[in-house]
């Protein structure tokens, strides 16, 4: 049971635009969601959190919205960089606080230059 | 600054040969992780360990044990390797329950 779900396995975005990835969740007790940014050969490595009292967290080029009511989330970026080519998966966890998080599947972005 | 460290980076095994993945940070975490990834899976958590002296059982536990060693180090062991546990290792710290989690570069382990 999928209990994080990211539909698209892979986005190509030109440089310049918008990147929006798309995260799903079935648990309605998660609370604290993160996305996470993975190069090839290296460990992911943290990118932009929420929690759960708010809707929308920015920072700098990422933007990540939470939509309770739909069990969605989403990360923005804009504007997108070739540096930006990476695997990016979306996490989440229940009573912030907890240590167990659970992935989803990833999702392969490419910037064509 | 190290973060995360993993050994081995790349072992082959053959089907029922031991081996222990080894760990540590120098952040002073007191949670410390370990996952594999797989294609089209994602990450599942193996083990945890929340605080030195604790271990607990993740997602998918079974064929594995760990050892938290001390603070800085947690060990995944394998007593008898599988095909099926071919994978992308990473092992992970936080400063405590909850935080953000950083991760080693990995550990590429084939079964043969």
């Amino acid at each position: 049971d999928q209990q994080v779900k990211q539909n698209s396995p892979s986005l190509s975005v030109q440089e310049g635009r918008i990147s929006i990835l798309n995260c799903d969740y079935t648990n309605s007790m998660f609370d604290y969601f993160l996305w996470y940014k993975k190069y090839p050969a290296e460990g992911p490595t943290f990118l932009i959190s929420i929690s759960s009292i708010k809707d929308k967290n920015e920072d700098g080029r990422f933007t990540v919205f939470l939509n309770k009511s739909a069990k969605h989330l989403s990360l923005h970026i804009v504007p997108s960089q070739p540096g930006d080519s990476a695997v990016y998966f979306c996490a989440a966890t229940t009573n912030f606080g907890n240590e167990k998080l659970t992935f989803g599947t990833g999702t392969r972005l490419t910037i064509i230059p | 600054n190290a973060g995360v460290t993993q050994t081995p980076k790349f072992q082959v095994l053959k089907t029922g040969q031991s081996m222990t993945l080894q760990c540590a940070q120098d952040m002073n975490h007191n949670s410390m992780y370990w996952y594999r990834q797989d294609p089209g899976m994602g990450l599942r958590l193996i083990y945890y360990s929340a605080s030195e002296g604790t271990t607990d059982k993740g997602e998918v536990p079974n064929g594995y044990n760990v050892s938290r060693l001390n603070k800085r180090e947690f060990s995944l062991r394998l007593e008898s390797a599988a095909p099926s546990q071919t994978s992308v290792y990473f092992c992970a710290s936080s400063v405590e329950a909850g935080n953000t989690i950083y991760f080693g570069e990995g550990s590429w382990l084939t079964v043969v």
